[in-house]
């Protein structure tokens, strides 16, 4: 079946403008997971939903960041004025509810791969 | 959070098993074990994770000491294919709500033909 999309692959921008960044989950899956990976960085998490509800944000790193899901399926990641720091590739990923017992397996997409320039 | 170490990078002959360490010296009673691999231009993907005992699955198996404090990914014969970066990674199954996954640096396996 259909893994974890995202779109664009690639995406050059300037410094200072909008961006937004879109993850298709696999279907059913009614958790959904943003990291970015930038040289150096490594891979950090950004925030969590579970359907629309996001119980974790804690690794937005600057209100610039922001992220929304609706119907419990697609999600957007949007980064406002974006800097330079920005660059990396942001990977979304989707599971099917762990209740908790931290077991669940996460399928990660592509990436995006954000370019500021 | 529990942390975990591996080595930064390793090397293996192609068609070779490959014994992947991870200390976790701080591990709790509820911490599973996962690990991940990533690939080159990819993103990560799961490979097997474990509680107490050894599991075994078609990718891989995982070898967990008997007091938990480090574990061995085997890979059985190693292709070209298995050539990525491999994370070890705890996650606490009493920690409700908290579902992110905590990657550190990884181990950067090179396979040599």
């Amino acid at each position: 079946g259909a893994g974890v999309s995202q779109s664009p692959s690639n995406k050059v921008t300037e410094k200072g403008k909008d961006v937004e960044l879109r993850c298709d989950p696999i279907s059913g899956h009614t958790a959904l997971y943003w990291y970015r990976q930038s040289l150096g960085q490594g891979l950090e998490f950004l925030i969590y939903f579970q359907g629309n509800s996001a119980p974790d944000k804690s690794g937005l790193p600057s209100d610039r960041f922001s992220a929304e899901r609706t119907g419990g399926s697609v999600s957007t990641l949007t980064i406002q004025r974006t800097q330079q720091e920005d660059s990396a590739v942001y990977l979304c990923a989707s599971s099917l509810a762990s209740g908790g017992r931290q077991d669940n397996e996460q399928f990660f997409g592509p990436g995006t791969r954000l370019t500021v320039l | 959070d529990a942390k975990t170490t591996q080595p930064n990078s390793m090397e293996s002959n192609e068609e070779e098993p490959v014994h992947l360490p991870c200390n976790h010296s701080t591990i709790s009673g509820t911490d599973y074990i996962h690990w991940y691999r990533q690939l080159p231009s990819q993103g990560p993907e799961y490979v097997i994770h474990g509680l107490t005992s050894n599991v075994n699955n078609r990718m891989a198996s995982l070898a967990i000491a008997e007091d938990r404090k480090s574990s061995t990914l085997i890979l059985h014969r190693a292709t070209l294919r298995d050539a990525a970066v491999y994370y070890c990674i705890l996650r606490d199954w009493e920690d409700f709500g908290n579902e992110k996954l905590t990657f550190g640096t990884g181990t950067r396996l090179t396979i040599i033909p």
